[in-house]
């Protein structure tokens, strides 16, 4: 299958600090890719969709201010944690999906991030 | 509006046992369904999908799942359990569409005994 590749794998961060974790398609074009938040123990929660070269498209209750999410081309979006606090410690996984109908979205390997 | 249901949170079956991991779905159009399986601190791997061919899917590693449109069910099963399998199971439903974004369940925990 498609590769998706997501960096850093974990990060730790001091309170008041912004922090970006990129995703990557290695080998295809992803039109579409998406942000989720995984709480310990719970399911994955969807942030954000975001088309290349549009602005993204927040769920109800996530701060776009906050959670910042850029798609500026086709193999690269990136989320940008701003002002994190210890609350925003979370597991954060992209996925991404080409054109076309019925594509599988492929997911990264997610980023553990810990704000201290 | 389209929601995912797994019932048990937590499912633990010996080596060599039979793994039934049960999800239904709630969906107004006809849904596709996913079965996606998370390693601790990894991102999601896809098992199987159904996208309104047969009925019957095969996965990877045997895992195979049902659609059955009458009892609106997706259970995910593997004739005989591996101390591999242990990990978290996701089961998700997409909107549809080239750009449907996946709606998950809470997940089940599968635990294998040796």
């Amino acid at each position: 299958g498609a590769v998706v590749s997501q960096h850093p794998s974990w990060v730790i961060c001091k309170s008041g600090t912004s922090v970006k974790i990129e995703c990557r398609s290695l080998d295809f074009q992803a039109t579409t890719m998406f942000w989720y938040r995984q709480f310990p123990k719970q399911s994955l929660m969807l942030m954000a969709t975001s088309n290349e070269g549009s602005k993204a498209t927040y769920e109800q209750g996530v701060e776009k201010d906050k959670f910042l999410i850029n798609h500026a081309s086709l193999t690269l979006s990136t989320l940008t944690v701003t002002s994190a606090h210890p609350e925003d410690s979370s597991f954060y996984i992209c996925s991404a999906r080409a054109t076309g109908v019925n594509t599988e979205a492929f997911f990264g390997q997610g980023t553990r991030l810990t704000v201290v | 509006a389209q929601s995912v249901t797994q019932l048990g949170s937590h499912v633990s079956v010996s080596e060599g046992a039979l793994v039934l991991l049960r999800c239904n779905y709630s969906s107004s159009v006809p849904p596709y369904l996913f079965w996606y399986v998370q390693y601790p601190n990894q991102g999601l791997q896809l098992l199987l999908k159904y996208t309104s061919a047969a009925t019957l899917v095969k996965g990877i590693n045997d895992f195979e799942a049902e659609f059955k449109k009458s009892e609106t069910s997706f259970h995910l099963t593997k004739p005989s359990a591996h101390m591999s399998d242990a990990a978290e199971y996701f089961c998700a439903v997409n909107l549809g569409g080239s750009q449907g974004n996946l709606i998950f369940g809470k997940g089940t925990k599968l635990s294998v005994k040796p």
